[in-house]
């Protein structure tokens, strides 16, 4: 089954301790992007990779991190979280950046 | 900036017809509009794209004005299970870039 996957899905932590949060896709597309959602703001872009090792800036990037070096895996790292990342995050994929985007199933995060 | 803009919320009727528009000042002349569902406690999903004129699937129609600066989703005869928020993508950062913006989401409530 063609999908995007994100684990965990749900993660509380505390102020300053580094995760990671996975994202896969098995649909051999070259484009991957991170977003966080929020109420009244909607979707905004954290991050997005349009291939292998070619990753930049969506319009908030501060305070996470990605890498690219699979072509179905693009990891969001938060090196040092706080509270006003407390969000709900979407990783997405696509054949290309004006191609239909494939989101995975969320992962809620609560930083304390 | 490029910037998309769509109402927050609307309410409506079973059986009606719901129309949401979107605007994005910033499309690119190559850039497709594309419309997404999100149910609560899953990932957004495709429901239509197009690029001038008029588009109709299974499920909704899109008219795009020849300016292309805005874009409206028409949900014919509506149903409870069409209550859901709905995302317009019309647009991209400044530049030739891979950044996608989303508009902020419009919350759709049908009522019996």
């Amino acid at each position: 089954e063609a999908q995007v996957t994100q684990n965990p899905r749900y993660l509380i932590t505390v102020t300053g301790k580094k995760l990671t949060v996975t994202c896969s896709q098995n649909m051999n597309h070259e484009y991957m992007s991170w977003y966080r959602q929020d109420p009244g703001l909607g979707l905004r872009q954290i991050y997005y990779s349009m291939n292998v090792e070619v990753t930049d800036k969506g319009d908030v990037p501060e305070g996470y991190k990605v890498s690219r070096k699979e072509k179905r895996n693009f990891p969001l790292i938060l090196e040092s979280p706080s509270p006003n990342q407390t969000s709900l995050y979407f990783c997405a994929s696509s054949k290309s950046h004006s191609n239909t985007q494939y989101f995975g199933p969320g992962t809620r995060l609560l930083v304390l | 900036l490029a910037k998309t803009t769509q109402p927050i919320s609307m309410d409506s009727y079973e059986g009606q017809e719901v129309n949401i528009t979107c605007s994005h000042n910033n499309i690119a002349t190559n850039d497709y509009i594309t419309w997404y569902q999100q149910f609560p406690s899953q990932g957004p999903r495709f429901i239509i794209q197009g690029y001038k004129t008029k588009v109709t699937n299974e499920v909704a129609s899109l008219f795009i004005p020849a300016d292309r600066k805005s874009s409206t989703l028409s949900l014919p005869r509506v149903s409870l299970s069409d209550t859901a928020v709905y995302y317009c993508l019309g647009g991209r950062g400044s530049g030739n870039t891979g950044k996608l913006i989303f508009g902020q989401g419009t919350t759709l409530q049908v009522k019996p």
